[in-house]
C-alpha cells in the first residue's frame, strides 16, 4: 500500500519565519503535489512536481517555493510565513499522469 | 479557460434517502477521478472514469461519465452514516499534469 507521510501533523510558528514542509512517499511515484485546503475554498494547488528536480506553478504559488533533490521527498518552503498561510497543507503523489493520488494525512500550520 | 462545476455545495440527507453530486464542464474532459473525503481525513480515490458514457458501480455507489464527456455523477443508494464526507471530482484539461480538485460536494447524514 502507498504511503505518503507529512512529518508533521500540527505546526505552530511566528509571522516572518521561514517554514519548511516535508512530504515522503514510499512508491517510488513521479509525480508530488503540494495543496492547500481553506474552508468554503477546497482543494487548491499550490506546486507540483513531475519528477526529481522539475517543479510547475500550481494556482496559488504567491509565497511559497518547492524543492525536490530526491524522487520520493518534496519539500514546501514558505520563505517568510504570514497569517494568511494559515491553513491545512496536504501533499499527495501519484505514479504517473491519470493515475490515482495517494494524499498525506496532512499538516495543520497556524501562523501567529 | 476550463471550468468544472460540482453541484451542490451542501447536501443533508435523512439515513436511508439516496444522494446525488454532479460535476459539470464547460469543455470536454480527457478523464474524471472522485474521491471522497471523510471529516478530519484526507482524500481517498475511488474511482477513474475514462470513456464516454462509462458507468462504474462499487456497491452502493454508481459513477457515471456523460456521452459528451462534459459532466460526471456519483449516485448514493440509501445513505449510511459511513457515506458523511466531502466528494470531488477533480479534472485534467488534455496534455495537462495538473488535477483541479475545486470545492467538492459535502454530505451530512441525519440519523
Amino acid at each position: 500500500d502507498v504511503k505518503v507521510t507529512q512529518s508533521s501533523r500540527y505546526l505552530v510558528k511566528r509571522t516572518g519565519e521561514k517554514v519548511f514542509l516535508e512530504c515522503v512517499q514510499d512508491m517510488d511515484h513521479e509525480n508530488m503535489f503540494w495543496y492547500r485546503q481553506d474552508p468554503g475554498l477546497g482543494l487548491r494547488l499550490i506546486y507540483f512536481s513531475y519528477d526529481v528536480k522539475m517543479k510547475e506553478k500550481g494556482d496559488i504559488p504567491e509565497g511559497y517555493s518547492v524543492s525536490r533533490e530526491k524522487k520520493e521527498r518534496f519539500s514546501l518552503i514558505l520563505e517568510s510565513a504570514s497569517t494568511n498561510q494559515t491553513s491545512m497543507y496536504l501533499c499527495a503523489s501519484r505514479r504517473i499522469t491519470g493515475q490515482p493520488q495517494h494524499f498525506g494525512d496532512g499538516t495543520r500550520l497556524s501562523i501567529l | 479557460g476550463q471550468q468544472v462545476m460540482q453541484i451542490p455545495q451542501y447536501q443533508h440527507v435523512q439515513e436511508g434517502e439516496d444522494f446525488t453530486t454532479y460535476c459539470n464542464s464547460s469543455t470536454t474532459l480527457s478523464n474524471i477521478q472522485w474521491y471522497k473525503q471523510r471529516p478530519g481525513g484526507h482524500p481517498v480515490f475511488l474511482i477513474q472514469l475514462v470513456k464516454s458514457g462509462e458507468v462504474k458501480k462499487q456497491k452502493r455507489l454508481t459513477f457515471q461519465f456523460g456521452e459528451a464527456k462534459k459532466n460526471s455523477s456519483l449516485h448514493i443508494t440509501a445513505t449510511q452514516t459511513t457515506d458523511v464526507g466531502t466528494y470531488f471530482c477533480p479534472y485534467s484539461q488534455f496534455g495537462n499534469e495538473k488535477l483541479t480538485f475545486g470545492t467538492g460536494t459535502r454530505l451530512t447524514i441525519i440519523p
